[in-house]
């Protein structure tokens, strides 16, 4: 079974605070992928990688940036939080097959 | 702009009856189609995929494909109160592993 875990599954910050989400893969995918998810919006694509240390912006990469260090581990930084960054933060890992496995969710809250 | 298109319902049906979820896509050149289930409040969910025009079947499931209407859809047979969530339908561009994912389709199944 595919296993992706992400550290928090509930997170407060405060404005200005710089917020790590982290995310980590066990089936060796090469691709992963962070997206935001907002009632009536759907889910928006922030940031993927498709190889260590390779990255490239989504639909939305404002306000965030990403690291690729080993395979197995993504993570999403917040540079600076503010409150419209208040979201549900979802990982994904893909294999070359295209289908996505996500891990369970950050709600991150940005007070 | 590739597209994914979903109603987003909520489709409403009862319990035991055959519940038709839709998607309709812009891009010609997506090659792969996958559905997920979200409950609310947790992550999606891969619940089939398919790459072929036609029908393939995984239980009560059935996705159909027909890429010259740019169609796929979701059967759900003997439709059960537990799968009263949203239903995403995703399809990569070809060539591409980022997916481009509809809004979901919110079905609620009544006793």
């Amino acid at each position: 079974d595919v296993k992706v875990t992400q550290s928090s599954r509930y997170l407060v910050k405060r404005t200005g605070e710089k917020v790590f989400l982290e995310c980590v893969q066990d089936m060796d995918h090469e691709n992963m992928f962070w997206y935001r998810q907002d009632p009536g919006l759907g889910l928006r694509l922030i940031y993927f990688s498709y190889d260590v240390k390779m990255k490239e912006k989504g639909d939305i990469p404002e306000g965030y940036s990403v690291s690729r260090e080993k395979k197995e581990r993504f993570s999403l930084i917040l540079e600076s939080a503010s409150t419209n960054q208040t979201s549900m933060y979802l990982c994904a890992s893909s294999p070359t097959t295209r289908e996505q496995y996500f891990g369970p969710g950050t709600r991150l809250t940005v007070t | 702009q590739k597209e994914v298109e979903q109603n987003s319902g909520p489709l409403s049906v009862p319990e035991g009856a055959i519940a038709s979820l839709n998607c309709t896509y812009s891009d010609r050149g997506s090659q792969s189609f996958f559905w997920y289930r979200q409950y609310s409040g947790k992550s999606p969910e891969l619940i089939m995929s398919i790459y072929s025009n036609g029908d393939k079947e995984d239980g009560r499931f059935t996705a159909q494909l027909n890429k010259a209407s740019q169609y796929v859809s979701l059967l759900i047979r003997d439709s059960q109160p537990s799968d009263s969530a949203t239903y995403l339908c995703a399809a990569p561009s070809g060539g591409s592993y980022i997916p481009t994912f509809g809004r979901g389709t919110s079905l609620i199944v009544h006793p």
